[in-house]
């Protein structure tokens, strides 16, 4: 079956790091994305991983073990404007849909 | 700017009466996608159009369906809206492979009294 797993909600201090993890199991994959979504508004594409390893962007790094089914979500010096929720998603393959994980509620506390 | 754009952002029905929502999108991509998501949890898939390919999901009712007129426009008809149906509806789209990133509308949230 496909399945998404993340952890509900976490809560990091202004300027910290916090990473935030995922993992899958699907029938295919065609990659991995994280989106950003704020209360009440859409998700934002924030990154995306079809090989093994460490992608950078910014304060933004994602990372890919496609033989664990993991990855995570790495957020820097975060700020206020982080607190949001980040979704995990699995492209699937033969397709043109993505599964969506539940999210992760990021609280950044002062 | 290339957007996606749902009208309107906020509906508000009546328990059976008849409701359609809108999406309109300027980045001439191929493929659209409409979801239902409820508090806290991930969006449902309820179809997706590949051109003028409609696919359904098996689990979305029948009492959702779609229309996608043209290129630019999707549109999401819920035939009687029961009190289960409100939630905030998200249109996307995205270029032709679910290897490629998609891109939101910033949704329209359903209310039924």
């Amino acid at each position: 079956g496909q399945n998404i797993d993340q952890p509900t909600e976490m809560t990091a201090t202004e300027g910290a790091i916090v990473q935030i993890n995922c993992t899958y199991q699907t029938s295919g994959f065609n990659g991995l994305f994280w989106y950003q979504q704020h209360a009440g508004e859409a998700p934002t594409f924030l990154s995306y991983n079809v090989l093994d390893g460490l992608e950078e962007k910014g304060r933004f790094s994602s990372f890919l073990s496609r033989s664990k089914g993991y990855s995570y979500l790495l957020l820097k010096e975060l700020q206020m404007k982080d607190s949001a929720s980040y979704l995990c998603a699995v492209g699937e393959t033969g397709g043109f849909k993505t599964i969506f994980g539940a999210g992760t509620r990021l609280f950044v506390k002062a | 700017d290339a957007m996606v754009i749902q009208n309107p952002r906020y509906q508000v029905t009546q328990f059976g009466k008849p409701v359609t929502l809108s999406c309109s999108q300027t980045l001439n991509h191929n493929v659209m996608y409409w979801y239902q998501q409820k508090s806290s949890q991930a969006p449902k898939l309820l179809f997706h159009y590949y051109d003028k390919d409609f696919n359904n999901e098996a689990d979305t009712p029948d009492n959702f369906q779609s229309r996608r007129p043209n290129t630019s426009f999707c549109f999401l008809d819920i035939r009687s809206p029961g009190l289960g149906d409100a939630a905030m509806y998200l249109c996307a789209t995205s270029r032709e492979q679910s290897n490629q990133p998609q891109h939101f509308g910033d949704g329209t949230r359903l209310s039924i009294l």
